[in-house]
């Protein structure tokens, strides 16, 4: 069973292009959380998803960032027009359930590096 | 909202030492509570978790209690390895997503 798959694993985007980050959860998992990781920093969560549905973008920047989860295929967070301060690892979770106390698999991140 | 406060890093210990990382928590309700660990380059990994209060986790021979009454879940090894070189996140589940707290990043030396 594999796990948490992300790609790419490293990104280099310049100012102004969009950046698009992939997610597969594993298999049976239909709960899709995505972080972000600066530099010494803890994650701070972003959106949580489930299969088609936003459940909490809370931690979502209101412009510029975009995520989804769709039917068939990988959930995708998208940044349009990056910064620089978008520079950062992006970790996307899967579990099996929302409920409190389910273990959330992390992928191994992709690194977005904004030039 | 809920939150995660764990205490500064870098810890810097000799082998065989004695690890302790303090983690307390503030949350509304009975939170779940988890310790997760990254390796260099890579993605966080479950190291042990408690789903109520008294509850002791374990694993790989870290421990951590839940506490209520002080609203902690403090980690300790009883002698670390150069492997558990890495950075801890307490974590809890409420409510919401994974709440982390900051890391704290623990070099072991030979």
């Amino acid at each position: 069973n594999a796990g948490v798959m992300q790609n790419p694993r490293h990104l280099v985007r310049r100012r102004g292009q969009e950046a698009r980050l992939r997610c597969s959860p594993m298999k049976g998992h239909s709960h899709v959380y995505w972080y972000r990781q600066l530099p010494e920093e803890g994650l701070k969560f972003m959106v949580y998803l489930q299969k088609e549905n936003i459940i909490d973008e809370s931690g979502m920047p209101k412009e510029r960032f975009s995520a989804e989860f769709p039917k068939e295929g990988p959930s995708i967070l998208r940044i349009q027009q990056v910064v620089r301060g978008d520079s950062a690892a992006y970790f996307c979770a899967s579990s099996e359930t929302g409920a409190s106390g389910t273990e959330a698999f992390f992928g191994q991140g992709t690194r977005l590096t904004v030039v | 909202g809920d939150s995660v406060t764990q205490m500064e890093g870098p810890v810097t210990l000799s082998e065989e030492a004695f690890l302790t990382i303090n983690c307390t928590y503030t949350a509304t309700g009975y939170p779940s509570l988890f310790w997760y660990v990254q390796y260099p380059g890579e993605g966080l990994q479950l190291l042990l978790k408690a789903t109520k209060a008294d509850d002791k986790g374990s694993n790989k021979g870290f421990e951590a209690t839940y506490r209520k009454e002080t609203t902690s879940f403090h980690l300790e090894k009883g002698s670390v390895q150069v492997s558990d070189s890495a950075v801890y996140f307490c974590a809890l589940s409420g409510n919401t997503p994974l709440v982390f707290g900051k890391g704290t990043r623990l070099s072991v030396i030979a």
